[in-house]
């Protein structure tokens, strides 16, 4: 079964940016373009926010991007805001059944 | 715009049987063609449980296989999950959530709709 590992945490100061990474351990599931990613805030349920790597739902803000590397994964928040301070969550889908990563904590300083 | 809102007990005794259900409104059941169970222990990640076509074909994790049947039922237009012989470490929130399609294409790993959770903790 692949596992996907994420950074604990990352911090970044309002109007910068940052990357979150997301690395599928199983080189099985590198080919595919399956990768979504998540917002959740404290007592909220999870949101999501990226999907095919780099596609956004409608209503997503474009400060927003998705991109893939070989087994890697990444998550780019531009322009940081306060609100973007919460738990992010990459997904993805191999062998019939779906895998999240850790989770990453995003920190607005 | 589809709504899932998931009930259920909010205690379970260990080596008992979860049961949850996972009701849709604003579409109806055979709208939703892939549905999931997501679970959230406290203050940790978030683990698949399975996912569910509206068939009523399943799919579901390696790891809580032997112990999980999800069903669908169009009628009442909801999905239902069962757990069973759970223990402590089955205490999580838990959500369902639709697994997002376009016209073309379903995304298995994309959920864009979740239920708000429903809290369950097993304990005697």
């Amino acid at each position: 079964q692949s596992a996907l590992t994420q950074p604990a945490s990352v911090s970044g100061s309002p109007g910068q940016s940052i990357t979150i990474s997301c690395t599928e351990t199983n080189s099985d599931v590198g080919n595919y373009n399956v990768v979504s990613w998540y917002q959740q805030h404290p007592d909220k349920a999870p949101q999501l926010i990226i999907f095919a790597v780099d596609k956004r739902p409608s209503g997503v803000s474009s400060r927003f991007s998705g991109s893939k590397s070989g087994n890697t994964a990444s998550l780019t928040i531009s322009g940081l805001q306060a609100e973007d301070e919460a738990d992010y969550y990459c997904s993805s889908y191999a062998s019939g059944h779906v895998v999240f990563g850790g989770g990453t904590k995003l920190t607005v300083l | 715009q589809v709504q899932l809102q998931e009930s259920g007990p909010g205690l379970v005794k260990p080596s008992g049987t979860l049961s949850l259900t996972c009701a849709v409104s604003g579409g109806s059941v055979s709208s939703t063609q892939w549905l999931s169970w997501v679970r959230q222990p406290p203050g940790k990640g978030l683990e698949w449980i399975g996912e569910i076509y509206h068939s009523g074909s399943t799919n579901y994790n390696p790891s809580l296989k032997s112990r999980v049947t999800m069903s669908i039922d169009k009628s009442r237009s909801h999905f239902s999950l069962k757990v069973i012989s759970v223990t402590a470490a089955d205490t999580a929130i838990y959500y369902c959530a639709r697994v997002y399609c376009s016209s073309a294409n379903c995304y298995l790993e994309a959920f864009d709709a979740w239920g708000q959770g429903t809290m369950v903790t097993v304990s005697s």
